[in-house]
């Protein structure tokens, strides 16, 4: 079945900086990429999602990019806020939805 | 999203004993699924459902039995509970099960002595 590996799985940032999380997945017919972000005791929410025909979505200050080739994706955070702490899974997606093990982003004032 | 409520938010159960976590949709999502989640394996799929009596085996379905006799509840029953089954449980709901957006419940924190 899919494996998804996700990487790294504790990231800190200052305020304002960058933030990037990756993922690669192995099966290559995966066609659906989520990713989710849960805070502390509250449940995973959608933030972004691309599909297996587009490279790149953008939202604000979240975009995602999708390289099928290489079996990877990642998730770009730009000019990080405190309330964007919390714990970011991906997923891939083919006859089931399979998560990473989950990134905790800190992003300290 | 008040739309998919998971009861009850916390137990505590003892090794052998039987115990149903509830979980109800608003929004006649299709398709219904259950999730683990333990630190290092982010989430796993238990079971899920496609519609009401169909039901299919995920990723770590020992020791779990669920039913759908309608499509809003998708209870999931741990017909004798097991330590190794302590775990944050999430139930969602999708419109489709593999290109959709899922949404996920609040949660229900299990721990089993």
């Amino acid at each position: 079945g899919e494996n998804v590996e996700q990487h790294p799985s504790t990231l800190s940032v200052q305020e304002g900086d960058s933030a990037v999380i990756k993922c690669t997945y192995s099966d290559s017919a995966s066609n659906y990429f989520p990713w989710y972000k849960q805070e502390l005791g509250k449940r995973p929410q959608l933030i972004i999602d691309i599909r297996s025909n587009v490279g790149e979505k953008k939202d604000q200050r979240i975009a995602v990019t999708l390289n099928k080739t290489a079996k990877h994706f990642s998730l770009h955070i730009t000019e990080t806020q405190p309330e964007d702490s919390a714990v970011y899974f991906c997923a891939a997606s083919k006859n089931d939805m399979r998560f990473g093990a989950g990134t905790r982003l800190t992003v300290k004032p | 999203d008040a739309g998919i409520t998971q009861s009850p938010r916390y137990k505590i159960t003892e090794t052998g004993r039987q115990v149903t976590l509830m979980c109800h949709q608003t929004w006649s999502h299709s398709y219904m699924f259950w999730y683990r989640q333990d630190l290092g394996h982010g989430l796993r799929l238990i079971y899920y459902s496609a519609a009401a009596d169909i039901t299919d085996k995920g990723e770590v379905p020992d020791g779990y039995v669920v039913s759908r006799s309608k499509t809003e509840n998708f209870p999931l029953t741990l017909e004798s509970a097991t330590r190794s089954q302590t775990s944050v449980y999430f139930c969602a709901s999708s419109v489709d099960r593999v290109k959709g957006s899922q949404h996920f419940g609040d949660g229900t924190r299990l721990s089993i002595l």
